[in-house]
C-alpha cells in the first residue's frame, strides 16, 4: 500500500505540552504533506516537506523526514485546545499527476 | 475569500435515486478531486480532474461519476446510490496536478443511503 501509516492512533496530552506524532511510507515519494481536520469538517493543509528536505518548520509545527527510514514525524509544541483534531500524513506520489494517499490519521486531544 | 464549497452539506436518499454532489472553487485552480472518508479506511480518492474536460479514476470510482465543463466546477455523480456509498465526501482543489502542490478541501458532504 502507497498510504503512510500514522503513529499512534490517539494521543492525549496536557494543555502547553508538545505533541509528536509520526509517519510512515512504504515507497519513494516526491513530498510529505500533512494535513489537519476538526472533527467532521474539512482537511486543511498544514506543510509540505519535499523529499530533499530534512526538516521544516511553520509556527509551533516542526516536521521532519528521513527518506533512508521512509518516515517523517510532525511536532507540535506548545500545544492549545485548538490543536485538538485528527492529524493526516499524505505522502505524494506523481503518477500523471500528483496523487496523495491519505492514512488513519492520528486523533490528538489537548486537555486543558 | 478563497474556498471550495460543496453542495449539499448532509443529505439523506434512498437506494437507487439519482444525485449529484456540487463542488465549486474560486481559485482558478486546475485540479480538483473528490475523496470519501469511512472510518478505518481513511480517505481514498474517487476521480480526479487534471483540467477542464479532463477527468480520471482514482482507487475507488465504482459506483461514481464526474464531469469538468467549467474549471470551476466538478460535480459528483451517483446515478444509483447503494447502503455501501454511505460516506463523508470531500471535494479538493489545488493550483495544479504537478507535485509539491498543497490540496485545498471543501466543508464535507455526508451522504446517508438508506
Amino acid at each position: 500500500s502507497q498510504q503512510g501509516e500514522e503513529d499512534p492512533q490517539a494521543l492525549s496530552i496536557q494543555e502547553g505540552e508538545n505533541a509528536t506524532m509520526n509517519c510512515s511510507y512504504k515507497t519513494s515519494i516526491n513530498n510529505l504533506q500533512w494535513y489537519r481536520q476538526n472533527s467532521g469538517r474539512g482537511l486543511v493543509h498544514l506543510i509540505l516537506i519535499r523529499s530533499n528536505e530534512r526538516e521544516k518548520h511553520s509556527g509551533r509545527l516542526r516536521v521532519t523526514l528521513d527518506t533512508s527510514k521512509k518516515s517523517s514525524s510532525l511536532l507540535i509544541t506548545a500545544s492549545r485546545a485548538a490543536d485538538t483534531a485528527s492529524y493526516f500524513c499524505a505522502p505524494s506520489y506523481f503518477q500523471g499527476a500528483q496523487k496523495l494517499v491519505f492514512g488513519q490519521g492520528t486523533r490528538l486531544t489537548i486537555n486543558p | 475569500e478563497a474556498q471550495v464549497t460543496q453542495n449539499p452539506r448532509y443529505l439523506i436518499t434512498v437506494t437507487g435515486k439519482k444525485l449529484t454532489v456540487t463542488c465549486s472553487q474560486n481559485m482558478n485552480h486546475e485540479y480538483m478531486s473528490w475523496y470519501r472518508q469511512d472510518p478505518g479506511l481513511g480517505l481514498r480518492q474517487i476521480y480526479y480532474s487534471m483540467n477542464v474536460e479532463v477527468t480520471d479514476k482514482g482507487d475507488v470510482p465504482e459506483g461514481y461519476k464526474v464531469s469538468r465543463k467549467e474549471k470551476r466546477n466538478f460535480p459528483l455523480i451517483l446515478e444509483s446510490p447503494s447502503p455501501n456509498q454511505t460516506s463523508l465526501y470531500f471535494c479538493a482543489s489545488s493550483l495544479s496536478g504537478r507535485p509539491n502542490v498543497a490540496q485545498y478541501f471543501g466543508p464535507g458532504t455526508r451522504l446517508l443511503v438508506l
